[in-house]
């Protein structure tokens, strides 16, 4: 298995453009979702799905948009960029858990570092 | 809100001594709590998890402890190597598939 694979690894976008990320996993996995990550900080989450066709914000979801029509992939899309864009994105994905009370793992792709100037 | 505070946010340890990380949580549903390790310029990867029926859990050098009373739970390294020397994110889930991580420690490990 390849686990979460994201592309592009780097991008550069000036500011007004727009970009989608893209997110793929062969796991078979129910859940997925999107962080970023900024310079020297933690993970704060964009969107999140439970499953192909559903979708819902996390904490920072403005400036962004996703959507899942398949179980595997999960594409970030950013319209209108600007600086504050600029960060470390990742996407992960996680399995429904033998006991449902309790979560399961993230699996966490390579990310892609983004630059808006 | 939700939230987990984590401390300290630095830690420098001499080679082969032990290092401690501390988080607390504020969802009393919290109920799973995985630890995360990220060197740099890569991806978060799980070291080490703990659901809430367990006090403790240990790998290797690596152990978590649990006290649900107090909201608290930490990361245990022993016999520090320099490889260890990261990131180190801790999380706590309420079992919905939902996580709040906390701001994350840089420990470096002294040669």
């Amino acid at each position: 298995n390849a686990g979460v694979t994201q592309t592009p690894k780097f991008r550069i976008l000036k500011i007004g453009q727009s970009m989608t990320l893209q997110c793929t996993q062969d796991m078979n996995h129910n859940y997925m979702y999107w962080y970023r990550q900024d310079p020297g900080m933690g993970l704060k989450l964009i969107y999140y799905s439970v499953g192909a066709g559903i979708t819902d914000k996390g904490e920072v979801p403005n400036g962004y948009n996703v959507s899942r029509s398949t179980t595997e992939d999960f594409p970030l899309r950013l319209e209108l960029a600007a600086p504050s864009q600029t960060s470390v994105y990742f996407c992960a994905s996680s399995p429904q858990g033998a006991i449902l009370v309790y979560s399961s793992p993230l699996h966490f792709g390579n990310g892609t570092r983004l630059t808006v100037t | 809100g939700e939230n987990v505070e984590q401390h300290p946010s630095t830690l420098s340890v001499q080679e082969g001594d032990s290092a401690v990380i501390k988080c607390t949580y504020s969802d009393s549903a919290s109920n799973y709590f995985p630890w995360y390790k990220q060197e740099l310029g890569k991806r978060p990867q799980l070291i080490i998890d703990i659901r809430s029926n367990v006090g403790e859990k240990k790998d290797q050098r690596i152990a978590v402890t649990l006290n649900k009373t107090a909201k608290h739970f930490s990361l245990h390294i022993t016999e520090t190597q320099p490889e260890d020397s990261a990131v180190y994110f801790c999380a706590a889930s309420p079992g919905t598939y939902k996580y709040i991580f906390g701001t994350g420690t840089r420990l470096k490990v002294l040669a």
